[in-house]
């Protein structure tokens, strides 16, 4: 079964400051899905990657899969306080199911 | 902007009672699925349904869980006989095709006392 390490576990920074969250697959990645977690709320979809070498922005936040497609990354430029959140690496299964596993998380906190 | 919806959103059970927790998919979505997540752990795959018939299931789904399409927008999730370990947020998710994202309901929070 496919497994993800996300990196770090928890994550504090100053606002403003820029950061980095790691996701690892066991396995190649059919797609790799990026959700931002409120805790105790829903997943909140934020990017999704496919293309060994592709990356997506979307105003501040920047992901990307690697050419092997087994490791993505998730970069926030200038953080501020609203990112704070969990931030989880789902993969896709291939087929037509498409059901997704995901890491554990990275909690982000961004202090004013 | 659609979006799936999911009821109630808290649930408290007695052990051994049956609950039903409903969604509503966001409506061209052709492909549906629940997920739950323990306190604390990760979130995990339950089930998948597609066509009006379950694609896939994981070790959790026994036979205590069902899911049913019974009209055109709901999706339901049913535990029959819930246990201590069945508390956990419940996420509804949809998605229209193949490979395109999978959209996620705010969840329902179960807790079986």
């Amino acid at each position: 079964s496919q497994e993800l390490e996300q990196s770090p576990q928890s994550l504090i920074v100053q606002e403003g400051k820029n950061l980095t969250i790691n996701c690892t697959s066991s396995k190649t990645l059919y797609g790799l899905y990026w959700y931002k977690q409120k805790y105790g709320e829903g997943l909140i979809f934020l990017m999704m990657l496919q293309k060994g070498g592709e990356e997506k922005s979307h105003e501040k936040i920047t992901a990307k899969l690697d050419e092997k497609k087994q490791q993505s990354s998730l970069h926030i430029t200038a953080s501020q306080p609203s990112h704070a959140g969990i931030y989880l690496c789902g993969a896709a299964s291939g087929g037509s199911n498409y059901k997704l596993t995901f890491g554990k998380g990275t909690l982000l906190t961004v202090n004013p | 902007e659609p979006e799936v919806t999911q009821t109630p959103s808290h649930q408290v059970t007695q052990m051994g009672q049956e609950v039903i927790l409903r969604c509503v998919p966001i409506s061209n979505h052709l492909y549906f699925y629940w997920y739950r997540q323990i306190l604390g752990q990760k979130v995990e795959f339950l089930v998948s349904f597609y066509n009006n018939e379950i694609s896939e299931k994981s070790e959790i789904f026994d036979d205590q869980f069902s899911v049913e399409r019974p009209d055109g927008s709901n999706f339901t999730l049913k535990i029959r006989s819930t246990k201590l370990e069945d508390s956990a947020m419940y996420f509804c998710a949809s998605r229209p095709g193949l490979q395109e994202t999978q959209y996620f309901g705010p969840g329902t929070r179960l807790l079986v006392l």
